[in-house]
């Protein structure tokens, strides 16, 4: 089975609020997270990663949360935007040389205004 | 600098048929990556190439599905025959060699299997 996955499957935030979405992962060999972000018929988008050896990590608008010891990932967005309505994947890359990422089932984000 | 290109955008077949679907990855990036996303459920890897080698083809159905990537630049991925639960959203992604764990997606081929 997947080894990464959300918590829920729908998050419903005021525009203007912050969101925040979770993940958790059950490989501890993990040593690589990224966020990505799908809109409606297209590819995922690359939002934010995090190493293994970090705790936080901050980009535009968004920061990920990673707590080692309970397996968990967090993405937070700060004042949500229309724009930030998709669906929310964290992916883990599981070391042992192949890069290919595992995704979890995804989060989808409504921004209601 | 241009992303990931995928064609076609969209296929309709009956099971049983044959189907092609054709990446072009950012160039310069020597890793590609094809996977299939089902309706509702986040991507799962199917295979992976460094150049023209294949890195990881472990969860790819090996009896209908192949992939090749002749010249290390485009690749194609094949289904023959197809069956009903092919259906999904095939997505090709790249990587650079510096960085091989950040991919790259194009919008993907859309599949239905009738």
């Amino acid at each position: 089975g997947e080894s990464v996955g959300l918590h829920l499957p729908t998050l419903s935030v005021q525009e203007g609020d912050n969101s925040i979405i979770n993940c958790a992962y059950s490989n501890s060999a993990s040593d690589y997270f990224i966020w990505y972000k799908q809109e409606s018929g297209k590819g995922p988008q690359f939002i934010i990663d995090i190493r293994s050896n970090m705790d936080k990590r901050q980009g535009q608008r968004v920061t990920v949360l990673l707590n080692k010891t309970v397996k968990h990932l967090s993405l937070q967005i700060a004042a949500t935007q229309p724009g930030d309505s998709a669906v929310y994947f964290c992916a883990e890359n599981r070391g042992g040389g192949a890069d290919g990422l595992t995704f979890g089932k995804g989060t989808h984000l409504i921004i209601q205004p | 600098e241009a992303g990931v290109a995928q064609s076609p955008r969209y296929k309709i077949i009956e099971k049983r048929q044959s189907v092609a679907f054709w990446c072009n990855p950012i160039s310069g990036h020597a890793t590609l990556y094809w996977y299939q996303q089902i309706l509702g459920q986040g991507p799962k890897l199917l295979i992976q190439f460094q150049n023209n080698g294949v890195v990881d083809d472990s969860q790819l159905p090996k009896d209908r599905f192949s992939a090749e990537r002749l010249k290390g630049v485009d690749s194609t991925l094949k289904i023959q025959p197809a069956k009903l639960e092919d259906s999904a959203v095939y997505l090709c992604a790249s990587s650079q060699m510096g960085e091989p764990k950040k991919l790259f997606f194009g919008s993907g081929t859309q599949l239905s299997v009738l």
